[in-house]
């Protein structure tokens, strides 16, 4: 059972427009949501997160969207550059000491300059 | 400030062979501890998970081990592997704080099963 969906795999916008990644999650016991970038061979890199108590988190170039009603969130990037070409993982997380993320499928994003 | 290290960052081994990844983490102290697989196109897979030393929870069953014989060392381990057991492999660490809940990643090791 796939908790938290990604359901586009791929992604392309140009550069300078809006990229919007979105995620689907089914738990209604999830409180914390996160947005990971990751490159060919290497970790995912944390780029932002949201609490359930919150609808939206802005960092710079990137908004988290949260609509708990839809059980839905997204990622907006404004604007897009070249790097950030990558793939996007969203997870989520419950309550509890462990920690654990339900991790997204990933989109891939190409950003065309 | 807080690192992660992973080795090797690649492995050729074939099938049947011993294997153990080793993954530490600098700069904190009593950090939840996971491993991931990621697998050729395919999402982040939770294999284990520790809270503290020589506490291990399995998320799925399978050909291989972890151990957490240190506080902020965490290892993979399998006595044969298998081909299935070819992909990604990533170690991250996280220290809850209220609602926060960052998880961060290793660089990773290639694992390929010949």
């Amino acid at each position: 059972d796939q908790q938290v969906k990604q359901n586009s795999p791929s992604l392309s916008v140009q550069e300078g427009r809006i990229s919007i990644l979105n995620c689907d999650y089914t738990n209604s016991m999830f409180d914390y949501f996160l947005w990971y970038k990751k490159y060919p061979a290497e970790g995912p890199t944390f780029l932002i997160s949201i609490s359930s108590i919150k609808d939206k988190n802005e960092d710079g170039r990137f908004t988290v969207f949260l609509n708990k009603s839809a059980k839905h969130l997204s990622l907006h990037i404004v604007p897009s550059q070249p790097g950030d070409s990558a793939v996007y993982f969203c997870a989520a997380s419950g309550a509890g000491n462990t920690g654990k993320l339900i991790f997204g499928q990933g989109t891939t994003l190409q950003v065309k300059p | 400030s807080q690192t992660i290290h992973q080795w090797p960052a690649t492995l050729v081994q074939p099938v049947g062979s011993p294997l153990s990844l080793e993954c530490t983490v600098e700069g904190t102290s009593n950090p939840n501890l996971y491993w991931y697989r990621q697998a050729a196109g395919r999402g982040l897979q939770l294999l284990f998970y520790s809270v503290g030393i020589g506490q291990i929870s399995s998320e799925v069953p399978q050909n291989l081990s972890a151990s957490r014989p240190q506080d902020r060392q965490f290892i993979l381990s399998s006595k044969k592997l298998l081909l299935s057991d070819s992909g990604f492999y990533l170690c991250a660490w996280s220290v809850l704080v209220g609602f926060t809940n960052e998880q961060y990643f290793g660089p990773g090791t290639r694992l390929t099963v010949t």
